[in-house]
């Protein structure tokens, strides 16, 4: 499978504890992204890395959220401290990416999430 | 500030046609995006714009006016399996993509 994967499917923690997710892009997309979705709502940006750089992080993301792409391939996110209000599915997204603005090219491909319970 | 938005849900008949609008503001744009979410699954791609007008996909066509800050999604022929929430995405300044919180879509027999 060459698709966007992102390891665990599922986390149940609780209230206090750190977690990590792990997001593997489609091998030669540059572009990544994390969302966040509660229920009923749409993705929720939380940041986008080219290569390994993080060009952009929502504001809306407290200093409890910190998200890595050492390599510019796999990411990983991390939430420290977790609170009830963190449970939702996290989403990562891949993109190819070409050229300086956006296109059809920037067609992000999602994988199939980490749904995080905080209890 | 950035808002999209699109209705909560839509019912329509299968085998018929309909329409789902997006109105959007936001600090800049560079495109905006159409994506398909089934339930308890990831959103996939369904159409593009970046330009004013119509882009037609199959059942799907996508229009965009930008000095409305306007769009629309239209699906005909439905079928069952077109029930699904549908995204309004709007990329701004850059690549951050703004999701709209999606129409759900019922379609009846």
């Amino acid at each position: 499978d060459t698709g966007v994967s992102q390891n665990p499917r599922h986390k149940i923690t609780k209230r206090g504890q750190n977690v990590t997710f792990r997001c593997d892009p489609i091998s030669e997309h540059n572009r990544l992204y994390w969302y966040r979705q509660t229920l009923g709502q749409g993705p929720e940006f939380l940041t986008y890395f080219q290569n390994e750089a993080q060009l952009e992080k929502s504001r809306l993301l407290s200093d409890r959220f910190s998200a890595e792409r050492p390599k510019g391939s796999f990411s990983t996110l991390e939430i420290q401290r977790t609170e009830q209000g963190d449970s939702a599915m996290y989403l990562c997204a891949s993109s190819l990416g070409q050229g300086a603005q956006p296109s059809s090219y920037n067609e992000q491909f999602f994988g199939p999430g980490t749904r995080l319970t905080v209890l | 500030g950035q808002n999209i938005d699109q209705p909560t849900e839509m019912t329509a008949t299968e085998g018929a046609i309909v329409q789902i609008n997006c109105t959007y503001q936001t600090s800049g744009f560079n495109g905006l995006f159409w994506y398909q979410q089934h339930a308890g699954e990831a959103p996939t791609f369904l159409s593009y714009n970046v330009l004013d007008g119509l882009e037609e996909k199959g059942r799907f066509s996508s229009f965009l006016s930008r000095s409305k800050g306007y769009s629309y999604l239209l699906l005909k022929e439905l079928q069952m399996k077109d029930s699904a929430s549908y995204l309004c995405a709007v990329t701004s300044g850059g690549f951050k993509t703004i999701f709209g919180a999606g129409t759900r879509l019922f379609v009846k027999a």
